[in-house]
This record gives C-alpha cells, sequence and structure tokens, in this order.
C-alpha cells in the first residue's frame, strides 16, 4: 500500500538546528517534495527531491535516499516564522504520474 | 493574476444544498489539481486537469462531486448534496509542466462548513 510517515509534532528552541523525518512506502517513486503550512494558510513549496543526496537552499536542506525509502528536512538557525505544519509528499510513477501522495505533516514550534 | 485565487474563501452550506467552489490558476499553468484537507491532516488529491482534459479523477470521494475546467483556465469543484462529511479545506493547486519535478502553487482554499 501507499504510507508517508512523519512525526506528529516537533519542538525545538530559535537559534537552533531541527531536523523533520519522512519515509515512504509507495508502489512507485517519482520525486519527493517537503512543503510548508502555516496555519489557515496554504502550502508553499520548499524542496523536491528525485536523486539521493542533500539539496541545500539557504536555511533549509532536504535529504534523499531512494534505497531506504527516508528523506529529511533540516531547518537551520531557526526563527519564530518557522513553526508551521511540515508536509512531505511522494509523487507516484503509477497510473498518469501525477498524484502526489501527502503524510500528514509535522507541526513544528519554535520557542524562544 | 499573482498567484492561485480561490473563491469563495468560506463557505457555509445547509446540508443537501449544492455548492460550487472557484479556483483561478496562474495564467498559463497547463496543471490544476484540487486537493481536499480535513483539520490537521495532509490533503487529499480529488481531481487533476491537464488543460481542459480531466485527466485523473480518482480521488472524487463519490459522485456528489464533480469538477470541470470548459476552457482550461479557470477551474469549478460542485458537490451536490453536502454532508456533513464533505466540511473541509478545498484546495486548487496549479503548476507550469506536464513533467515530473515541477512545484505547486496553491490558493488559499475554500473552507466548506455544511451545518
Amino acid at each position: 500500500g501507499q504510507n508517508i510517515d512523519q512525526p506528529t509534532e516537533m519542538t525545538a528552541t530559535e537559534g537552533a538546528i531541527v531536523q523533520i523525518n519522512c519515509t515512504y512506502q509507495t508502489s512507485g517513486f517519482n520525486g519527493l517534495f517537503w512543503y510548508q503550512q502555516h496555519a489557515g494558510e496554504a502550502p508553499t513549496f520548499l524542496s523536491y527531491n528525485v536523486l539521493d543526496g542533500l539539496e541545500e537552499k539557504g536555511r533549509f536542506s532536504s535529504f534523499l535516499s531512494r534505497s531506504k525509502g527516508y528523506s529529511y528536512l533540516l531547518l537551520k538557525e531557526l526563527q519564530m516564522k518557522d513553526s508551521a505544519s511540515y508536509l512531505c509528499a511522494v509523487r507516484d510513477r503509477t497510473g498518469n504520474n501525477r498524484k502526489l501522495i501527502w503524510g500528514l505533516g509535522t507541526s513544528l514550534a519554535v520557542n524562544p | 493574476g499573482a498567484g492561485v485565487s480561490q473563491s469563495p474563501r468560506y463557505k457555509v452550506a445547509k446540508r443537501g444544498q449544492d455548492v460550487a467552489l472557484r479556483c483561478d490558476p496562474i495564467s498559463g499553468h497547463v496543471s490544476l489539481f484540487w486537493y481536499q484537507q480535513a483539520l490537521g491532516q495532509g490533503p487529499e488529491f480529488l481531481t487533476y486537469f491537464q488543460n481542459e482534459a480531466q485527466l485523473d479523477k480518482s480521488g472524487l470521494p463519490s459522485d456528489r462531486f464533480f469538477a470541470e475546467r470548459p476552457e482550461g483556465s479557470v477551474s469549478t469543484l460542485k458537490i451536490q448534496r453536502t454532508q456533513q462529511e464533505d466540511s473541509a479545506v478545498y484546495l486548487c493547486a496549479s503548476s507550469a509542466r506536464t513533467a515530473g519535478g515541477e512545484k505547486l502553487f496553491f490558493g488559499s482554499g475554500t473552507q466548506l462548513s455544511v451545518l
């Protein structure tokens, strides 16, 4: 079956580093996305990984291991505005290749 | 416009009422998606359009749900005879390419409450 797992909640301190993990089991794989969603707002794109390794974008980095079905999102120098839900999504390779399978999201609280 | 626009932002409907939710994607975006998001959950896929063609409607929960995009731009999601379990945020997203890897741009969603 299709399954995306990520922790429900995490807490971190302003200025620190936090790693949000995502494991997936899908019948096919054609890329993994991370999105950020503030309460009451639309998800916004953070990163996309299709090959193994680390993609770095400023304070945010995303890692993928296809053999392990594993990804993480790394947030450095945390700011209060980083308090949000972080959604992991996998593009399945079956069918017309358009559907994203979403995790339930990790709610991150950044404390002063 | 600059982003994906959805209207109305909030909709309250009585059970059994029909509703229509509108999505204006980013101009020129070929792909358009509808998602349903319950509180504290990730988005659930409903349907996908490439231009005016509805290529995947496997996520529509019942035949009460219908989506269209007649001219390959604006899309409407219609829910007939609404039920309480239809209460959720309905998100529309568009993207520029049909190949894999493109990112989705989401609208702010329509929050539907069925009483």
